[in-house]
């Protein structure tokens, strides 16, 4: 069974420093792009990053561009979101979703996991 | 960026009864090399992650009911449920992948009437 089980969400202050994990199995870890898709409170779905199979290739939302880093280690079947300069739109909760290719690109998001929440307030 | 705008917000269904979700794409999201539409559509219950129900428009995910459809192309596209469930009271959301920038729908709830 594929599982994606998210980590690392906590209540932080505007301006501080998170990193997210996701920890996956059930599957080929580096067969598979990797996406973290959030969600605040009560609101819609938001595309965050995407990361391709082996690290190379990276894409994100214009709201977190510069801010924000994805990376894996394939070695640990993981996946990273390093959240600096947070703000306060960024409460939200965070999913981590696998992709349908070995590419970033063109992808659907499935499974999910079941999400960890940041909650960024002063 | 592409923007995905559904239709209706909410929609009361009752039970056994039809209910049709709507999508549309600012621009067209069918690929002319391959003819395929990169549309795909979720359902998030409460206190759940989305999961996937339909991808390139029209194809079921494994394991979901025969009774969830979508169809459509290049700018239009509809998910239907041909007889509601208990089961199926939830917010769909449809999601573009024709462009790396991905986006979702602002999200429909479907309820019982």
């Amino acid at each position: 069974e594929v599982q994606l089980v998210e980590s690392g969400g906590d209540l932080v202050q505007p301006g501080r420093s998170l990193r997210l994990s996701c920890a996956a199995s059930g599957f080929t870890f580096d067969d598979y792009a990797m996406h973290w898709v959030r969600q605040a409170p009560g609101k819609g779905l938001e595309w965050v990053s995407g990361i391709n199979w082996n690290n190379s290739s990276t894409r994100y939302a214009d709201s977190v561009k510069g801010r924000f880093t994805i990376s894996r280690d394939n070695a640990r079947n993981s996946l990273y979101l390093q959240m600096n300069s947070l703000r306060l739109e960024d409460t939200a909760f965070y999913f981590c979703a696998k992709g349908s290719t070995i590419s970033e690109t063109y992808n659907w998001f499935d499974p999910w996991g079941q999400g960890t929440l940041v909650t960024v307030s002063p | 960026d592409i923007v995905m705008t559904q239709s209706p917000d909410s929609l009361a269904v009752s039970l056994g009864e039809r209910a049709t979700i709507n999508c549309k794409s600012s621009q067209s999201i069918l690929y002319s090399s391959n003819n395929k539409n990169y549309l795909a559509w979720y359902q998030q219950k409460p206190g759940q992650p989305p999961k996937l129900l339909i991808y390139w428009a029209s194809t079921r995910a494994s394991g979901v009911p025969d009774r969830f459809s979508g169809s459509g192309s290049g700018t239009d596209f509809t998910l239907t449920i041909s007889s509601l469930q208990a089961e199926d009271v939830a917010v769909y959301y449809c999601q573009q992948y024709y462009s790396t920038h991905y986006s979702f729908g602002q999200g429909t709830k479907l309820e019982f009437k």
